[in-house]
């Protein structure tokens, strides 16, 4: 167990429908990336919040957003759904996200979308 | 160019047997890290180890140990006497010290099957 918790496991939902993913940093960890793991893309960064704030952006699609809270927890947020968007969302975590820091992963939101 | 490469897709092997898992990558950055994580049948990635660009020495824990080879841009997985446990999907990662934040660039992963 990672410390890194993710809720929903799994999400079924339909095309053009938004979604919202939630992620819990562990204890102590301020930053939260974002990874998105398809079969025809792999895993790939989404974007990474420290702190709250934005600290880098990946190739994150605009109808995609997050954000950071107070508390640390994140969010992320996906719209108008298609297909394609169906995939395997994780979150990590580090101390500092530092590029020296490993990353901790959550155990993914399993997303389909029909 | 920032890319990882692991050019095996899937390898199966024979309980006890030795296996080594490859891992190339390419980036313009003097400084960065590189990162070995396994995805078990369950899904979650597990942290194995990390290496900075300036240290090449190689590393041992348990069964596993690592080679990195920064003349070759090469940093390689062998896991000893392998077992069914050990059957997950492996992912080679790059980490710059340029990209702000630490984005991690993930290879392809190599789907590693023990049959006992």
């Amino acid at each position: 167990d990672s410390g890194v918790t993710q809720t929903p496991k799994h999400l079924i939902t339909a095309t053009g429908q938004r979604v919202t993913l939630r992620c819990s940093p562990r204890s102590g960890d301020l930053s939260v990336y974002w990874y998105q793991q398809s079969l025809d893309q792999g895993l790939q960064f989404l974007i990474h919040y420290y702190n709250g704030e934005e600290r880098a952006k990946g190739n994150i699609l605009e109808r995609f957003s997050a954000q950071q809270f107070p508390d640390l927890h994140s969010e992320l947020n996906l719209s108008s759904l298609e297909l394609g968007d169906s995939a395997l969302y994780f979150c990590a975590s580090s101390a500092r996200g530092e590029t020296y820091n490993e990353q901790f992963f959550g155990p993914g939101t399993r997303l389909t979308v029909l | 160019a920032q890319k990882v490469t692991q050019a095996q897709t899937e390898i199966s092997v024979v309980e006890k047997e030795d296996v080594t898992l490859d891992c190339v990558y390419e980036t313009r950055d003097t400084t960065y890290y590189l990162f070995w994580y396994k995805q078990p049948p369950s899904g979650e990635l597990v942290f194995l180890i990390r290496r900075n660009s300036f240290d090449e020495q190689n590393e041992i824990s348990g069964r596993y140990s690592w080679n990195f080879q920064k003349s070759t841009s090469s940093f390689n997985f062998t896991i000893t006497a392998s077992q069914v446990v050990d059957s997950a999907v492996y992912f080679c990662a790059l980490s710059e010290a340029g990209n702000q934040g630490g984005k991690l660039i993930f290879g392809q992963g190599t789907e590693l099957s023990v049959k006992p």
